[in-house]
């Protein structure tokens, strides 16, 4: 019964090529979010749906989409692959105050 | 402006000890809340405590105490009786909501805290 689940675990691919993250959560939450870790262990916001909609698009290039096709999933599709794009990559939800992770995606971009 | 600051990158702590993480915040905005998360070697993202800031007591949730000191804009993390599971990176975070329930977080540097037996 795990609450914020994302898939794959791991992704390692080509520079160019074109990926997606899943994640889902069974806690009733209404706001989801993206957060990148870098080599260096920052974290920073990236995107946050409220209700399916798009509340916080802190500069990520283009190339990084969301989509929350409902309230309990939001995935994120990365288009042209790049190097720098090697990174975790976190979901979490929210109710009230307290946002829940998700167990990360490793990215390595090859 | 750095908006959370946690200024030791790694901490040493022999196991059943008390041990403090330190956490500075920065923000004009008179609604916020504080958060500490633990990030084990694995990558998990553990929610430890939060402390809003109009709460008028010290956040506290077993073994984690927040020490909340609005007028210094410091939230450090104490951990009692530590533990060799307590090995760890520690982030404080704080959410500037302006009234809104889903702000997003912004996080600290993260400290590394090592506990011997």
């Amino acid at each position: 019964d795990t609450a914020v689940s994302q898939t794959p675990k791991y992704l390692v691919t080509q520079m160019g090529n074109d990926k997606s993250i899943k994640c889902e959560q069974n806690l009733g939450h209404d706001t989801m979010y993206w957060y990148k870790q870098d080599s260096k262990k920052f974290l920073k916001i990236m995107f946050s749906y409220n209700n399916k909609e798009l509340i916080i698009n802190e500069t990520v290039p283009n190339r990084f989409s969301p989509k929350s096709p409902d309230k309990a999933h939001l995935n994120l599709h990365i288009n042209s692959l790049e190097l720098g794009d090697s990174a975790v990559y976190f979901c979490a939800s929210s109710h009230r105050h307290t946002q829940y992770f998700g167990p990360g995606t490793r990215l390595t971009v090859l | 402006a750095q908006k959370i600051t946690q200024t030791q990158p790694g901490m040493f702590v022999q196991e059943k000890e008390a041990v403090t993480l330190d956490c500075t915040y920065d923000t004009s905005d008179p609604s916020y809340g504080l958060f500490w998360y633990k990030q084990p070697s694995s990558g998990e993202m553990i929610f430890l405590i939060y402390q809003g800031s109009y709460d008028q007591q010290n956040a506290t949730e077993g073994r984690y105490s927040l020490n909340f000191q609005k007028a210094r804009k410091s939230a450090n993390l104490v951990i009692s009786a530590s533990q060799l599971g307590d090995s760890a990176m520690y982030f404080c975070a704080m959410r500037e909501s302006g009234g809104t329930s889903y702000g997003k977080l912004t996080f600290g540097q993260g400290t590394i805290l090592t506990v011997h037996p």
